[in-house]
């Protein structure tokens, strides 16, 4: 049973461009969650979808981020128009109930 | 005031000898999930152990045992029998369950500890 895949793992983009961070839940978790990491801190929950649906994007900057959770396929996290300060590691996480697990993690650097 | 606190930025433990990281929340949610994640050097987040706020016993899972103390707010992870690959930064991280008492909601993280095991 494959764990939650993220990918790229790292991705480097320039400021202005776009950011695409694609997230495959395990196998039968219908619950998405992704959390971003900045340097020396915690995790910071950004926002939990279902299959087309977001349930909470109350960590969601209100600009230039958006996610998406369709019925096939991965989950997006879409970063429009990165600036320097987008640079750090997103997380995502998928549950069946209780326990949220996690992929390897994003390395976003913009330069 | 802060939902997770852990008061040890560092820990340093000699290899072998059991260790105790805390970690104090803050709630007033009646159901809620304590949770320990531990984040090697190489950055992946490994799920640890969980303990959910009726459980009557410390969860354990292996060399891990959660101390949770329910009227203090404290949920400390004991790791026993320190392996040097437990050198490691470790997350404390509750969910809160709010009035619909769901299990699905959002994980608010400490701000972590760092241990270095020594041999």
């Amino acid at each position: 049973n494959a764990g939650v895949m993220q990918n790229p793992r790292h991705l480097v983009r320039r400021r202005g461009q776009e950011a695409r961070l694609r997230c495959s839940p395990m196998k039968g978790h219908s619950h998405v969650y992704w959390y971003r990491q900045l340097p020396e801190e915690g995790l910071k929950f950004m926002v939990y979808l279902q299959k087309e649906n977001i349930i909470d994007e109350s960590g969601m900057p209100k600009e230039r981020f958006s996610a998406e959770f369709p019925k096939e396929g991965p989950s997006i996290l879409r970063i429009q128009q990165v600036v320097r300060g987008d640079s750090a590691a997103y997380f995502c996480a998928s549950s069946p109930i209780d326990t949220q697990y996690f992929g390897p993690g994003t390395r976003l650097t913009v330069l | 005031a802060q939902k997770i606190t852990q008061t040890q930025p560092g820990m340093f433990v000699q290899e072998k000898e059991a260790v105790t990281l805390d970690c104090t929340y803050d709630t007033s949610d009646p159901s809620y999930g304590l949770f320990w994640y531990k984040q090697p050097s190489s950055g992946e987040m490994i799920f640890l152990i969980y303990q959910g706020s009726y459980d009557q016993q410390n969860a354990t899972e292996g060399r891990y045992s959660l101390n949770f103390q329910k009227a203090r707010k404290s949920a400390n992870l004991v790791i026993s029998a320190s392996q040097l690959g437990d050198s490691a930064m470790y997350f404390c991280a509750m969910r809160e369950d709010g009035a619909g008492g769901t299990s699905y909601g959002k994980l608010t993280f400490g701000q972590g500890t760092i241990l270095t095991v020594h041999p």
